[in-house]
């Protein structure tokens, strides 16, 4: 099956910054990556997703790029806010399996003001 | 996005008593939903995946006489945690599949808001 590996656990920023998330994925055969925000209590929220025929793609502050090659993928949060603090999650899904996505341990961001 | 409704919110029950999670997709169709459950500050563990129509199909290491499925119809999924003990308290949360409907691809899953279960 597919292993999603998440890094880092945490995340401290100060308002303005950028952050960077990064996954790393081990089947090949994986082919949509998404990427979900969770505050504390609440459901996951969809917040940016790619497939595995894009390199790289942007949303207004949140962008997600991808390589194949290397089998990993990151999210990018420009000019954070405080209202960006949360845990995400990045998923793979592997295909052929039914739409089950495996999802990474999560990230603690802090967006400090 | 499409909308998955789960309720209850927060059920709190005595040990031994059964507990039913209704998830229900409210303005698309799902022939697949997804089961996971959450610890505090713990990623999503995927249960079971439930097929409309057909048996649930459970990952490695979870009890399906334990963690009871029906998934009846192209809108509702519930998961009956049977005989419940204080281990089994956990945040349960539920995801859909849009099959389709010009949203978007059908891997784009959308979760339900969560139940919250503690067992006492």
């Amino acid at each position: 099956g597919e292993n999603v590996e998440q890094h880092p656990s945490t995340l401290s920023v100060q308002e303005g910054d950028s952050a960077v998330i990064k996954c790393t994925y081990s089947d090949s055969a994986s082919n949509y990556f998404p990427w979900y925000k969770q505050e504390l209590g609440k459901r996951p929220q969809l917040i940016i997703d790619i497939r595995s025929n894009v390199g790289e793609k942007k949303d207004q502050r949140i962008a997600v790029t991808l390589n194949k090659t290397a089998k990993h993928f990151s999210l990018h949060i420009t000019e954070t806010q405080p209202e960006d603090s949360a845990v995400y999650f990045c998923a793979a899904h592997l295909y052929g399996s039914n739409y089950k996505l495996t999802f990474g341990k999560g990230t603690l961001l802090t967006v400090n003001p | 996005g499409a909308v998955v409704s789960q309720h209850p919110s927060r059920v709190i029950c005595k040990s031994g008593t059964s507990v039913k999670i209704e998830c229900r997709s409210l303005d698309f169709q799902a022939t697949t939903m997804f089961w996971y459950r959450q610890f505090p500050k713990q990623s999503l563990m995927l249960m079971a995946t439930s097929n409309e129509g057909s048996k649930a199909t459970y990952e490695q290491g979870v009890e399906k006489d334990k963690f009871l499925i029906n998934h009846a119809s192209l809108t509702l999924s519930t998961l009956t945690v049977t005989s419940a003990h204080p281990e089994d308290s956990s945040f349960y949360i539920c995801s859909a599949r849009d099959i389709g409907t010009g949203r978007g691809s059908g891997e784009k899953l959308f979760f339900g808001s969560g139940t919250q279960l503690s067992v006492l």
